[in-house]
């Protein structure tokens, strides 16, 4: 497995809360992203980045927030939590320079807002 | 704007059955396009891609420009091969897009 680590794993929080969860990867891949998985909607993209400090929206990035101070860790921040965003969200990479086009998943961060 | 299509939320097939998961993809240039597999309590990981032309456990999937399908198929469905599949899509140097997903169950 590439070497991504997502943490929290499980995270309950309440409605209005900010929640961050952490991806750290060691594999020096320039690309990272964030994408949230729901039933009936498959893998949506949240944001990415395509480098330090360098940042874009994905599809569903209303009430998200990056951020990327290392090459390592892409944080992703819930400002205010809202039960629209009980999810399993994955972070993933890629290496823009191997032309494969590949993304090396986490295992992912169970999210639940009550 | 790019978009993948999985008709099917669920596929279930009998073990050493033919399977076809079908995905079909809308982008006015020329995508690149994948298959990912998230098998139960693993991480999503890549299957194949088309540029490739590979088989990997016995899966296959052309690329049909005309139809504009990418569908995946195996001539003889094994108990293994239960998971989640989704079809991607990626315009070159961008981001990927997902379809919804189709769960295939094979019974034995």
């Amino acid at each position: 497995d590439a070497g991504i680590t997502q943490s929290p794993r499980h995270k309950v929080t309440e409605t209005g809360t900010p929640v961050t969860l952490r991806c750290h990867q060691t594999e020096n891949h320039r690309y990272m992203y964030w994408y949230r998985q729901d039933p009936g909607h498959g893998l949506r993209l949240i944001h990415y980045s395509y480098g330090v400090k360098d940042t874009d929206k994905g599809e569903v990035s209303d009430g998200y927030s990056v951020s990327r101070s290392k090459t390592e860790d892409f944080l992703l921040t819930l400002e205010s939590a809202t039960s629209s965003q009980t999810s399993v969200y994955f972070c993933a990479i890629s290496d823009p320079d191997s032309n494969t086009g590949e993304l090396f998943f986490g295992e992912g961060s169970r999210l639940t807002v009550l | 704007a790019q978009r993948v299509t999985q008709p099917e939320k669920l596929l279930s097939v009998f073990k050493g059955a033919p399977v076809e998961l079908k995905c079909n993809y809308s982008y006015s240039g020329s995508p690149e396009l994948f298959w990912y597999v998230q098998y139960s309590r693993q991480r999503l990981q890549l299957l194949l891609r088309h540029i490739s032309r590979e088989s990997i456990k016995g899966f296959t999937a052309d690329l049909n420009k005309g139809e504009t399908s990418f569908h995946l198929k195996k001539p003889f469905a094994q108990e293994e091969d239960s998971a989640m599949y989704y079809c991607a899509l990626s315009p070159r140097y961008s981001t990927l897009t997902f379809g919804k997903g189709t769960m295939l169950l094979v019974s034995p």
